[in-house]
C-alpha cells in the first residue's frame, strides 16, 4: 500500500515568513494529493489539492507543488498568520485492489508566533 | 444534510462495555470512510464503504470493530468490548465519488474508555 512521510513533525515561523511542509510517497500510480488543516479541537477540513496532471497550483497565500519523478509534493503558505496555526497533513490514495482511500502522513504542527 | 454529521460528540464508556457510532454523510456521497484518530496522532484508516459495501475493511484493528451501512446512507461503526487502547477520536468522511474529489469529515466521536 501506499506509504506517506511528512516533515517537519513541527514548524515554527514569525508572522509574515512561510512556511514549507513536504511529503513523499511511494506508489508511483498515485494521482490526486490533498492537503487538510485541523485547528485544536476541529475537524480536518481540505484547504488545497493537486492532480498529477499539473505541477504547481495556488490559491491566494497557500500553494502546492508536485514532483512527480521524485515522488514528493509541497505546501508553502507565504505571508503567515496566527490564523494559519493548525496541524497540516497531506494525503496520497492508497488501493487495495479495486477500493481506494486516502494515506495520510503524521501531519505538521505549525506555530505561527507575533 | 449540509455537512458530515456524527453522533455522539463525546462517549465515555466502561471497559468491556459495546459501543456504536454513527455518520450521516452528505447527501448523495456515495463513498463513506472512518478514521481513527488518537491523542496528537495522525488518521489512521478502518473502513471505506462504496454504497453499502465495504470493499476496504484493512484498518479494522481486531474482531471487536465491525461497521456497516444502511441504505447507500448512514453508517454505524461498533466496537464491541471496548478496551482503554480504544480511546480516540473517531472521525467519518464522505465523498462524492471515491477519493479523488477529496474528503468532507465530520467533527468526530471522541470515545473515552475508562
Amino acid at each position: 500500500g501506499e506509504n506517506v512521510e511528512q516533515h517537519p513533525s513541527t514548524l515554527s515561523v514569525q508572522e509574515g515568513d512561510s512556511a514549507v511542509i513536504k511529503c513523499t510517497y511511494s506508489d508511483s500510480a498515485s494521482n490526486y494529493f490533498p492537503w487538510y488543516k485541523q485547528e485544536l479541537g476541529k475537524r480536518p477540513q481540505l484547504i488545497i489539492d493537486i492532480r498529477s496532471n499539473v505541477g504547481e497550483k495556488k490559491d491566494q497565500r497557500i500553494a502546492v507543488t508536485l514532483n512527480k519523478t521524485a515522488k514528493h509534493f509541497s505546501l508553502h503558505i507565504t505571508e503567515t498568520q496566527p490564523e494559519d496555526s493548525a496541524v497540516y497533513f497531506c494525503a496520497a490514495p492508497s488501493h487495495t485492489g479495486t477500493a481506494s482511500k486516502l494515506t495520510f502522513g503524521t501531519g505538521t504542527r505549525l506555530q505561527v508566533t507575533l | 444534510g449540509a455537512g458530515v454529521s456524527q453522533s455522539p460528540s463525546n462517549k465515555v464508556t466502561e471497559k468491556g462495555k459495546d459501543v456504536e457510532l454513527r455518520c450521516d454523510p452528505i447527501s448523495g456521497h456515495t463513498a463513506l470512510y472512518w478514521y481513527r484518530q488518537s491523542l496528537g496522532q495522525g488518521l489512521e484508516f478502518l473502513i471505506y464503504f462504496q454504497g453499502n459495501s465495504a470493499p476496504d475493511k484493512s484498518g479494522l484493528p481486531s474482531d471487536r470493530f465491525s461497521a456497516e451501512r444502511t441504505g447507500g446512507s448512514v453508517s454505524t461503526l461498533t466496537i464491541q468490548r471496548t478496551q482503554q487502547e480504544d480511546s480516540a477520536v473517531y472521525l467519518c468522511a464522505s465523498s462524492l465519488q471515491g477519493h479523488f474529489y477529496g474528503y468532507t469529515f465530520g467533527s468526530g466521536t471522541r470515545l473515552t474508555v475508562v
